[in-house]
């Protein structure tokens, strides 16, 4: 099993400029999210999903969307990347929701937007 | 508001002691806390869970312990080896969500 993969591994981004990210998970994990992940910040919570056709924002969701069409992906949306967006991207997903609930996450995304 | 704390300094060590981080939390009564392992470039790894009702829980040279009155839990790694060096990140359900505290870079040195 690849776990939780991410697609592009990095990326550089102008002002303005538009882009998804990809995750992928093949342990038929109901619950996924994305994070991001800043020097001094930890991990914050941007959206997730507790399953497949439903999403929910997180602590950061401004100037972010996702998607969740098929269980197995989990899709990030920049509509129109800014300098504040740069930072490292982390997907991660597990069974359930809740108490003993681990997360496994890809190996994240670098985006740089200029 | 609900809040995480966690050492932002290196704690540096000698290869062979134990290494001891600390995680407090405020405003939380969390059901159980996580830790995780974060290498560089990586995603962080799970390594341990803790329940409210434990108070402390081992996994080879790892021990938790959750302290729910000092709303504590310390991560202890004994016969530390340079491989542990990390960084490590508690983490605590907030409405079912894992929410991460900042981290603590561990370094241990042969």
């Amino acid at each position: 099993n690849a776990g939780v993969t991410q697609t592009p591994k990095f990326r550089v981004l102008k002002t303005g400029q538009s882009m998804t990210l990809l995750c992928a998970q093949d342990m038929n994990h109901e619950y996924m999210y994305w994070y991001r992940q800043d020097p001094g910040m930890g991990l914050r919570l941007i959206h997730y999903s507790v399953g497949e056709g439903t999403t929910a924002k997180g602590e950061v969701p401004d100037g972010y969307n996702v998607s969740r069409l098929k269980k197995q992906n989990f899709l990030l949306g920049l509509e129109s990347a800014a300098p504040s967006q740069t930072s490292v991207y982390f997907c991660a997903s597990s069974y359930e929701q809740g108490m003993s609930e681990t997360q496994y996450f890809g190996p994240g995304t670098r985006l740089l937007v200029l | 508001s609900q809040k995480i704390e966690q050492n932002s300094e290196a704690l540096n060590i000698q290869e062979g002691k134990t290494a001891t981080l600390t995680c407090n939390y405020t405003n939380y009564s969390p059901a159980y806390l996580q830790w995780y392992r974060q290498d560089p470039g990586r995603g962080p790894v799970f390594l341990l869970l803790i329940r409210e009702n434990e108070k402390e829980k081992r996994k080879e040279r790892l021990k938790v312990t959750f302290d729910t009155t000092l709303k504590q839990s310390l991560f202890h790694i004994t016969a530390s080896q340079p491989a542990d060096s990390a960084t490590y990140l508690c983490a605590l359900p907030s409405n079912y969500i894992p929410t991460f505290g900042r981290g603590t870079s561990l370094i241990v040195h042969p």
